[in-house]
């Protein structure tokens, strides 16, 4: 059963405008998440992360929330840009073990110039 | 700096075939990982390893071997290889107090 759920397949939005992504999650145990972004033959890359003692982390053009209650957490990307058109992948784990990640199935952002 | 290198990139192999996919970091991290990537499913673990000469099954290891045998390279067997593991192969790695995971660029691999 997917823990982590990414119900948007596809976004786009026009260059300048706010991008979100939405991630949801199931297993109370996930204490930590993060965001990959992936462009076309290339591998996933680190984007940002929040623990769950945040409610907010912000990098930048990039900021994403977390609502522990709700089991949601979301990706703002403002203003988007052409280049931040690619798929993400959000992921959680716990911060127990081997730092296993559990994936959503991605959401493609197309911006729109 | 290299980070995470997968060789091979592409490979086409026929049903009952074996191979193994190379994954090598420069980073010094303790963990790595192989996932397979299929289309609408994201990314997925099929085994870990968290040191030199251990290693542990993921959530998807039927069909598959590791071995770790040095600190930067993870190998990725298929004894006989089907065509259900078709699919975009990743490794990655991750130091072992901080929990982010680098990622290399991927095997694609085709079994006919």
């Amino acid at each position: 059963d997917q823990q982590v759920k990414q119900n948007s397949p596809s976004l786009s939005v026009q260059e300048g405008r706010i991008s979100i992504l939405n991630c949801d999650y199931t297993n109370s145990m996930f204490d930590y998440f993060l965001w990959y972004k992936k462009y076309p033959a290339e591998g996933p890359t680190f984007l940002i992360s929040i623990s769950s003692i945040k409610d907010k982390n912000e990098d930048g053009r990039f900021t994403v929330f977390l609502n522990k209650s709700a089991k949601h957490l979301s990706l703002h990307i403002v203003p988007s840009q052409p280049g931040d058109s690619a798929v993400y992948f959000c992921a959680a784990s716990s911060q127990t073990g081997a730092n296993n990640l559990f994936f959503g199935t991605g959401t493609r952002l197309t911006v729109i110039p | 700096n290299a980070g995470v290198t997968q060789t091979p990139k592409f490979r086409v192999l026929k049903t009952g075939q074996s191979m193994t996919l190379l994954c090598a970091q420069d980073m010094n991290h303790e963990y790595m990982y192989w996932y397979r990537q299929d289309p609408g499913m994201g990314l997925r673990l099929i085994h870990y390893s968290v040191g030199e000469g251990t290693t542990a099954k993921g959530e998807v290891p039927d069909g598959y071997n590791v071995s770790r045998l040095k600190k930067q390279n993870f190998l990725l067997g298929l004894e006989s290889a089907a065509p259900s593991q078709t699919s975009v192969y990743f490794c990655a790695s991750s130091p072992r107090a901080k929990n982010i995971q680098y990622f290399g660029a991927g095997t694609r691999l085709s079994v006919l």
